[in-house]
């Protein structure tokens, strides 16, 4: 089954420890995203990557770092320096051509102590 | 300074009826825009999506609707079911803002509630 996974799907931590969520597809997609939701707000872009070995902030990247060193890998590690780290975190991964619709993961909800 | 809106938090529909979604933005350069369906601690799934240069899309249930000149589009359900309910994402995106990012900018959400 093609799709896009993200583990685990509960995750907690201490304050001042950095956690890497994990993102995997087989969709053979080249672009992926990671987006943070919190209650009673949109989806806000951390980073995106259009290709392996290249990404670019989003609006909300203070925090946060990345890496794609494969196509269908693109961790996002939550720092220490993230101010508010308690969210659900999406990841999601777009297909080349028309439409351009990103489709997303499961979710992984992640609480800091 | 939001440039997708969803003004309304949530709405309720009887089972049967239409649901309507609206979708303000204010950003002119949007000429894709979207519409995903959440259900609680899931990920997003896309609904419909339609781009700039029509009016209309349908599919199946759901509608979309777009009036370029307002600056809004809207999501139709026809007829509503129990399942519906769920939390209703509008978002858009530029497709040739030169970046080739195709970032997508999300309204923040409306809960719909279909009542049997």
């Amino acid at each position: 089954d093609g799709g896009i996974t993200q583990s685990p799907k509960y995750l907690f931590r201490k304050e001042g420890q950095n956690v890497t969520l994990s993102c995997e597809q087989n969709l053979n997609h080249d672009a992926m995203y990671w987006y943070r939701q919190d209650p009673g707000q949109g989806l806000r872009l951390i980073y995106y990557s259009q290709i392996v070995n290249d990404f670019q902030k989003g609006d909300i990247a203070e925090g946060y770092s990345v890496s794609r060193e494969k196509k269908e890998s693109f961790p996002l590690t939550v720092t220490s320096a993230q101010k508010n780290p308690t969210a659900f975190y999406l990841c999601a991964s777009r297909v080349r051509g028309v439409p351009d619709t990103q489709y997303f993961g499961p979710g992984t909800r992640l609480t800091v102590l | 300074d939001q440039q997708v809106k969803q003004n309304s938090p949530s709405l309720s529909v009887q089972e049967g009826r239409i649901s309507i979604l609206n979708c303000d933005y204010t950003n002119s350069m949007f000429d894709y825009f979207l519409w995903y369906k959440k259900y609680p601690a899931e990920g997003p799934t896309f609904l419909i999506s339609i781009s700039s240069i029509k009016d209309k899309n349908e599919d199946g249930r759901f509608t979309v609707f777009l009036n370029k000149s307002a600056k809004h589009l809207s999501l139709h359900i026809v007829p509503s079911q129990p399942g519906d309910s769920a939390v209703y994402f509008c978002a858009a995106s530029n497709r040739y803002s030169g970046a080739g990012s195709y970032q997508l900018t999300f309204g923040k959400g409306t809960k719909l509630s279909v009542i049997p």
